[in-house]
């Protein structure tokens, strides 16, 4: 079956600290892979994209891979605050058809 | 550039009533995509319009169904309530042919009694 895995339900880390929260998927080939931030109670928001024929990707503190060999996508936040604490979600969309399959979350909690 | 808004904000509906929510994209994004948010069942995909036309649909019964307008906007609605339909529903629009990056409302939260 076709699947999207984030691997941690909660992470919870020490400010300054590196998180790293993981994407699985299973049976897709996706021609990208995008990561969302989302705060409670409200909406999704994109954060960062990368393409299959990419590597890594960096915005600021945030660090994306993507090894389609793995199927696997890893976010990072280096430096993390208080701030960062949120729940972030992977997704994609497997067939390019506008269909876009989003992974459980990770709920990431950053202690001071 | 103003995000995407949704209306109304919440909602309290009871068992086999019907619902319609709106959503207007930011200025200009022809693409809209809707979503239902539980804690169970995470983010599932319902549809996507673009241009008028649904594209695609998720695996969502008949009672959930959507349109959007010419001027980009959409709703969706969703007939004869049932307890499970409680959720966080979410529209999010995208500028291209393809979703890519979407720009999410802050979603529509409806609790059926």
């Amino acid at each position: 079956s076709q699947k999207i895995e984030q691997n941690s339900e909660a992470l919870n880390i020490q400010e300054g600290k590196t998180a790293t929260l993981t994407c699985n998927y299973t049976n897709y080939s996706p021609a990208y892979l995008q990561w969302y931030r989302q705060d409670p109670g409200r909406g999704p928001v994109f954060l960062l994209l990368i393409r299959e024929n990419e590597k890594e990707k960096r915005k600021e503190r945030l660090k994306v891979t993507f090894d389609t060999t793995l199927k696997q996508s890893l976010f990072h936040i280096t430096a993390s605050q208080p701030a960062d604490s949120a729940t972030y979600l992977c997704a994609l969309d497997p067939y390019n058809n506008n269909d876009m399959r989003f992974g459980a979350g990770t709920r990431l909690t950053v202690k001071p | 550039k103003a995000g995407v808004t949704q209306t109304p904000r919440y909602l309290i509906k009871t068992r086999g009533q019907q619902v319609t929510l709106s959503c207007s994209p930011i200025s200009g994004h022809r693409s809209v995509s809707w979503y239902q948010q539980t804690p169970g069942q995470g983010l599932q995909f319902l549809f996507e319009y673009f241009s008028e036309t649904q594209r695609n649909k998720g695996n969502f019964p008949g009672r959930f169904s959507g349109r959007q307008f010419s001027n980009s906007r959409s709703e969706m609605n969703v007939s004869t309530l049932e307890l499970g339909d409680s959720a966080l529903y979410l529209c999010a629009s995208s500028s291209g042919r393809y979703q890519e990056t979407q720009y999410f409302g802050p979603g529509t939260r409806l609790l059926v009694l």
